[in-house]
């Protein structure tokens, strides 16, 4: 079965211009959730997508949005970067909730 | 809200030592406990989970039981190998508004060498 696959991998964006994030579950999921990472403040939870609705939201401004398809494919949208956006983003799926979340590899987004 | 607290690191050990990376937590309710591990350039790998008091989980050697009269998880192993080198994170599942999500530590870079 493949795996959380994550496009680009690698982005280099500047402030002020905005970005789509992909994120394809593993075959079956129905649930998406996406994590930003950066080294001050660690793991935090974006969002989550189940049969595309918007689930949950955690404390991350109107730019950040999202969305998901009928195929549970999932897009995050960053609006108006700003460099504190500079992040690893992180896209972990399962069959319907947190309680076994299998990873993407991860978008590094870096913010000039 | 509900938080998690790990050891700072980084930690180094020689081949061979025992490992423990300490982890507690605050929660109102009775979460789901998970280390999860992240080697350079990857996601995060689930390495273990338990989702009741007095449970074990395991998984390659390495293991944590959720006690709940201290509110802690910590992650054990008693020979680690180079191979285990890699950020280990200590999470819970928090149940908000009908979806759960997890809440993480900072996490703990652990340096194996030979």
């Amino acid at each position: 079965k493949a795996g959380v696959t994550q496009t680009p991998r690698y982005l280099i964006k500047t402030r002020g211009q905005q970005v789509t994030l992909s994120c394809s579950p593993i075959s079956g999921h129905r649930s998406v959730s996406w994590y930003q990472q950066t080294p001050g403040q660690g793991l935090q939870f974006l969002f989550e997508y189940f049969s595309e609705t918007q689930r949950n939201k955690g404390n991350f401004p109107g730019r950040f949005s999202g969305r998901q398809f009928s195929n549970s494919r999932s897009e995050m949208n960053v609006s108006t970067l700003e460099l504190g956006d500079s992040a690893l983003y992180l896209c972990a799926s399962s069959l319907e909730g947190p309680e076994t979340q299998y990873f993407g590899p991860g978008t590094r987004l870096l913010v000039l | 809200g509900d938080s998690v607290t790990q050891m700072e690191g980084p930690v180094t050990l020689s081949e061979e030592a025992f490992l423990t990376i300490n982890c507690t937590y605050t929660a109102t309710g009775y979460p789901s406990l998970f280390w999860y591990v992240q080697y350079p350039g990857e996601g995060l790998q689930l390495l273990l989970k338990a989702t009741k008091a007095d449970d074990k989980g395991s998984n390659k050697g390495f293991e944590a039981t959720y006690r709940k009269e201290t509110t802690s998880f910590h992650l054990e192993k008693g020979s680690v190998q180079v191979s285990d080198s890699a950020v280990y994170f200590c999470a819970l599942s928090d149940f908000l508004g009908g979806s759960e999500k997890l809440v993480f530590g900072k996490g703990t870079k652990l340096t194996v060498n030979p």
